[in-house]
């Protein structure tokens, strides 16, 4: 099974400053065939369901603010909120397709 | 608009048996693979089986195999999971999740599953 660590699992950072997450996995996700990387990043706020930000590792989802962006390819993944809102506090997961689903363990961002 | 609404949670017995079901509305149901998502309290995402548009190819992870089972109606835009022989460890809120074959692009509130006698 492929598993997704991510880092750090907690940060603060202060309203508009910047915010980066990173997720590694233990095997790529990137098909060959189709150079696409099959990796994704959620937000969950509390009491809420996850909510897709971004998809094929750099692809925003409809509606996602543009502080938002995803980066990276194969092994190595970073999600960047670059200006953090009040409304941006949440916890943030991986995931990929590559080989049935997995996440990561998430990662805590609060407001310093 | 998307719609998915989960239901058949609630406090169940160790050992004993639960049938979650997700109605779905809004989209084409039948051109979607679908999936169960949970998390337990305090706890992270895990995905727990998946299931093809048609229903003829199933997955599931290695802690609900053998006593979890996904299934889906397509004439009635319904998925279904049941579960078998439950443990303290399945306790979490189950997510119904529209599953793109690459990614999950809607999800329901979700219905809390507690095993505990």
């Amino acid at each position: 099974d492929i598993v997704l660590t991510q880092s750090p699992d907690s940060l603060a950072v202060s309203l508009g400053e910047r915010a980066t997450i990173n997720c590694k996995s233990s095997q790529s996700v990137l098909y060959s065939s189709n150079n696409k990387n099959y990796f994704a990043w959620y937000q969950q706020k509390p009491g809420q369901p996850p909510k897709l930000l971004i998809s094929w590792a750099s692809t925003r989802a409809s509606g996602v603010p543009d502080r938002f962006s995803g980066s990276g390819s194969g092994t190595d993944f970073t999600l960047t909120i670059s200006s953090l809102q009040a409304e941006d506090v949440a916890v943030y997961y991986c995931q990929q397709s590559y080989s049935t689903r997995t996440f990561g363990q998430g990662t805590k961002v609060e407001i310093k | 608009e998307v719609h998915l609404l989960e239901s058949g949670g609630g406090l169940v017995q160790p050992g004993g048996s639960l049938r979650l079901s997700c109605a779905a509305s809004g989209f084409t149901f039948i051109n979607n693979p679908m999936s169960w998502v949970r998390q337990a309290p305090g706890k992270g995402l895990e995905w727990v089986t998946g299931i093809s548009e048609t229903g003829s190819s199933t997955y599931y992870a290695d802690s609900v195999k053998g006593h979890f089972t996904i299934s889906r109606d397509n004439s009635n835009n319904m998925l279904y999971l049941q579960m078998n022989s439950l443990r303290a460890d399945d306790t979490a809120v189950y997510f119904c999740a529209k599953d793109t074959g690459d990614y999950f692009d809607s999800w329901g509130q979700g219905t809390l599953v507690t095993v505990s006698s």
